[in-house]
């Protein structure tokens, strides 16, 4: 199956810096990213959508300035917290579809194993 | 936004035993669902889908059940087993938002040996 590789796994930084988290798809190409994050014990909640070349569709309430969302190749997005702060500490997880071998893989999202920001 | 919620936040059952964790959905509009686990720390895994024109569909060990009438869609573990352990989440494709999935609340299934 598809493979969405995530990294960090895991950052603790100082409050006030930047933390940058890299989401590549393996072996296709995704067209759609999604970035979600989640607290402990509760479900995903859809940040934003980003399609390759163009700028991320934020959902309502999620600062674009903050979580600065990158999209530019076929196999890479990025997540920017900017300038983070202790309220920001979360699991953040991305998600990718896409095509492999010109056919489309499906509907399914295939998830990046997360990464959980701890902000001091 | 669109509600996708589960009925029971948690539930526990006996290794070898049935599971069945519940999912309701408001737009009727959705044609697509997902089942999803999730292992502490680590990101979701698909378990099964199923299209809006289906009724029930099975996988390995798994059957998920849609009813499009009342909204509702389950998924079934047979003869569960500890590793079956993990969160459980339903999600909801919108294709008039643009094809995002919608994640409900989450279930905990734990497996007792």
């Amino acid at each position: 199956g598809a493979v969405v590789s995530q990294h960090p796994s895991r950052v603790i930084c100082k409050s006030g810096t930047s933390v940058k988290i890299e989401c590549r798809s393996l072996d296709f190409q995704a067209t759609t990213m999604f970035w979600y994050r989640q607290f402990p014990k509760q479900s995903l909640m859809l940040m934003a959508t980003s399609n390759e070349g163009s700028k991320a569709t934020y959902e309502q309430g999620v600062e674009k300035d903050k979580f600065l969302i990158n999209h530019a190749s076929l196999t890479l997005s990025t997540l920017t917290v900017t300038s983070a702060h202790p309220e920001d500490s979360s699991f953040y997880i991305c998600s990718a579809r896409g095509r492999t071998g010109g056919k489309a893989t499906n509907e399914k999202l295939f998830f990046g194993s997360g990464t959980q920001l701890s902000v001091l | 936004g669109e509600s996708v919620g589960l009925h029971l936040p948690t539930l526990s059952v006996q290794e070898g035993d049935n599971s069945i964790i519940n999912c309701a959905y408001s737009n009727s509009a959705s044609d697509y669902f997902i089942w999803y686990k999730q292992e502490s720390g680590k990101g979701p895994q698909f378990i099964i889908d199923i299209r809006s024109n289906m009724d029930k569909r099975q996988g390995q060990r798994v059957t998920v059940l849609l009813n499009k009438t009342v909204k509702h869609l389950s998924l079934q573990i047979a003869a569960t087993q500890p590793g079956d352990s993990a969160v459980y989440f339903c999600a909801e494709n919108l294709r008039n938002t643009g094809n995002q999935f919608y994640f409900g609340t989450g279930t905990s299934l734990t497996v007792i040996p």
